[in-house]
């Protein structure tokens, strides 16, 4: 079973420049994840789907990251204008709505400069 | 709520002792919780879970212990290796809804 595929691995940008992270979920996942992790912190959700719709992005700043899984398979998170603070690993996870587990990519390492 | 507390944040042991982490949560409704190993420049890997249904869980070395009353829970690694030495997250969810992640372990075992 293929896992979890995100692209690039690594990104490096100047502020205010605009990046676009793509994730490919396990085949059949319909729950799929967006998290923010700093160096040496835990992973921070950002936004969360169920198929397409958003269920939650209560912790997605609004005004320059976006994210969407139109066809409620693969999915991009974009920010629009990077900010040092904007700097850490995004990964993005899935799970099966009847199941438990969690699964990760091994995430897009993000430095602004 | 909806945070996880983890702690310590930095754990030390002697090869072949015993490391534990304690985590708490603040939402009473939360069922799952897992464990997550995260070695440098990998993704987090799950290790061991339990739900809510269950006090205590144990996979060889690693057992887990859920106090639902104290809205706490803990990993404890029996036997230490050099292996072990990662970094450690625990999580709780609700039914299939938001993981949240505590802040993290670094272990570091000590030949």
């Amino acid at each position: 079973e293929a896992g979890v595929t995100q692209s690039p691995r690594y990104a490096v940008l100047q502020e205010g420049q605009a990046v676009s992270f793509w994730c490919d979920p396990i085949s059949g996942h319909d729950t799929l994840y967006w998290y923010q992790q700093p160096r040496d912190q835990g992973p921070q959700l950002l936004v969360y789907f169920r198929d397409e719709a958003v269920i939650d992005n209560s912790q997605l700043p609004s005004d320059r990251f976006s994210a969407v899984r139109p066809k409620g398979t693969n999915s991009t998170l974009k920010i629009q204008s990077a900010k040092q603070g904007d700097t850490a690993t995004y990964l993005c996870a899935s799970s099966w709505d009847r199941g438990t587990e969690v699964f990760f990519g091994k995430g897009t390492r993000l430095t602004v400069v | 709520g909806e945070q996880v507390e983890q702690l310590p944040s930095i754990l030390r042991v002697q090869e072949g002792s015993s490391a534990s982490i304690n985590c708490s949560y603040e939402d009473s409704a939360s069922n799952y919780f897992p464990w997550y190993k995260q070695e440098p420049g990998e993704n987090p890997k799950l290790i061991i879970d339990i739900r809510s249904n269950m006090e205590r869980k144990q996979i060889q070395e690693l057992i887990v212990l859920l106090d639902k009353k104290a809205k706490r829970f803990s990993l404890h690694i029996t036997d230490t290796q050099p292996g072990d030495s990662a970094m450690y997250f625990c999580a709780a969810r609700y039914n299939q809804g938001k993981l949240i992640f505590g802040q993290g372990t670094k272990l570091s075992i000590k030949p």
